[in-house]
């Protein structure tokens, strides 16, 4: 089963435009990790935050932590067209650090 | 530094057949797991090992699905026989140990016909 579920399922905006997606996951977690797909292509592992941290930055990446709703944000600033993708979150909430994906946030940066 | 490697990049069969993936984590990565994805789904773990010795397989269906780590290096990948709800992407990761950001190879698609 899948923990976390991404929002929207699919975000289209224009280059230099904000895109936010948001995690909403059910169980207590040990971190949260952040990740973006090409198609086509394997994972790449974007940002992770700790159960303990509320905010975390890393270049143009935002991303927040609310432990108290079970959820989490990634804000991609000035978007570019290479940020096409799809950008899954996956929670780390048991004893072996077994990584549980959502569906993922299909975005779509128009030049 | 390489990055986890591969192969085969696409594989077709036919339902009953069989068919091995190989995976070659980064260099000193003691962590490997096995992901199935889905068209239109997140990774979902299948395997993980840490060294040689399995750590979680929960969601592995083992009637069809062997996978080993010799030596705690490479591993291979094998479905013995395959269904067609095989169809997906099957994904390879590594990372330093278990906990922190994993590293993706690109996959091998399989098709069931």
């Amino acid at each position: 089963s899948q923990q976390g579920e991404e929002d929207p399922q699919a975000l289209s905006i224009q280059e230099g435009e904000n895109a936010t997606m948001n995690c909403s996951y059910k169980t207590s977690i040990n971190n949260l990790q952040w990740y973006r797909q090409n198609s086509g292509r394997g994972l790449v592992h974007l940002i992770l935050i700790r159960s303990n941290e509320r905010e975390k930055h890393s270049g143009r990446l935002r991303v927040t932590l609310d432990t108290s709703k079970k959820s989490s944000s990634l804000l991609i600033t000035a978007s570019r067209a290479a940020d096409t993708a799809s950008y899954f979150c996956a929670t780390d909430g048991g004893s072996n650090y077994k990584l549980t994906f959502g569906k993922g946030t299909l975005l779509t940066v128009n030049p | 530094e390489a990055g986890v490697a591969q192969s085969p990049r696409y594989k077709i069969i036919e339902k009953r057949q069989s068919v091995a993936f190989w995976c070659n984590p980064i260099s000193g990565h003691a962590t490997l797991y096995w992901y199935q994805q889905i068209l239109g789904q997140g990774p979902k773990l299948l395997i993980q090992f840490q060294n040689n010795g399995v750590v979680d397989d929960s969601q592995l269906p083992k009637d069809r699905f062997s996978a080993e780590r010799l030596k705690g290096v490479d591993s291979t990948l094998k479905i013995q026989p395959a269904k067609l709800e095989d169809s997906a992407v099957y994904l390879c990761a590594s990372s330093p140990d278990s906990g922190g950001a994993q590293h993706f190879g690109d996959g091998t698609r399989l098709s069931i016909l």
